[in-house]
């Protein structure tokens, strides 16, 4: 079965600092897409960011970046110098046939 | 920039009655999605949709949901006979060549009563 596991439902940081939110996932296959997306109050998918499982190097959007470890499954997203906007449910994805979400991160930036 | 479209933005309904989510997909897009959201939860697949025909589909979607692409722009998702847990919020989303990026529309609330 593919599944995405985000351990931290809940999560907050100060403005300004960095975050990282974990995300773990279990597939059998060997060439997908992992995404993060951003839902704010508004309920709107956001992509985030998103990495080629094929591409060893860690992919990078402005102040977002992720930590991919293919061989361990992991793919983590760092938000340095947080800002109050980026307050929000984050959910990490993937996608092969079609596409799988964790259960979300909720995500507080503190002033 | 191109955009997936939903309509309504919400939709109130009784129980038991049918209901059709409208979507536009991004006009030279091949692959269709539609998605689930139940307040508070995740995201849930409910169907991908490919060459006029269903190409996955989750264990969500029974016999009381199918979908159609009827003119070639619309991609809809109706419910035959809603329920009470059917009350979600519904994304339709599209992909490109390449199978890379889903666009997701801003999703239609459906509110059963």
């Amino acid at each position: 079965a593919q599944t995405v596991t985000q351990s931290q439902p809940e999560m907050s940081v100060q403005e300004a600092e960095t975050v990282t939110l974990s995300c773990t996932y279990d597939t059998s296959e060997n060439n997908y897409y992992l995404f993060w997306y951003k839902q704010p109050p508004s309920r709107q998918m956001i992509l985030v960011i998103r990495q080629e499982a094929y591409k060893q190097q860690n992919a990078t959007e402005n102040r977002f970046s992720v930590n991919f470890q293919k061989a361990a499954k992991s793919f983590s997203l760092k938000i340095s110098d947080s800002q109050l906007g980026d307050t929000a449910m984050y959910f990490c994805a993937f996608i092969t046939n079609d596409m799988r979400f964790g259960a979300g991160t909720r995500l507080t930036v503190k002033p | 920039e191109p955009e997936v479209t939903q309509t309504p933005s919400h939709q109130v309904t009784q129980m038991g009655q049918e209901v059709i989510l409208r979507c536009v997909p991004i006009s030279n897009h091949l692959y269709f999605y539609w998605y689930r959201q139940i307040l508070g939860q995740k995201v849930e697949f409910l169907v991908s949709f490919y060459n006029n025909e269903i190409s996955e589909k989750s264990e969500i979607f029974d016999d009381q949901f199918s979908v159609e692409r009827p003119d070639g722009s619309n991609f809809t998702l109706k419910i035959r006979s809603t329920k009470l847990e059917d009350s979600a919020m519904y994304f339709c989303a599209s992909v490109g060549q390449g199978y890379n990026e889903q666009f997701f529309g801003p999703g239609t609330r459906l509110t059963v009563l």
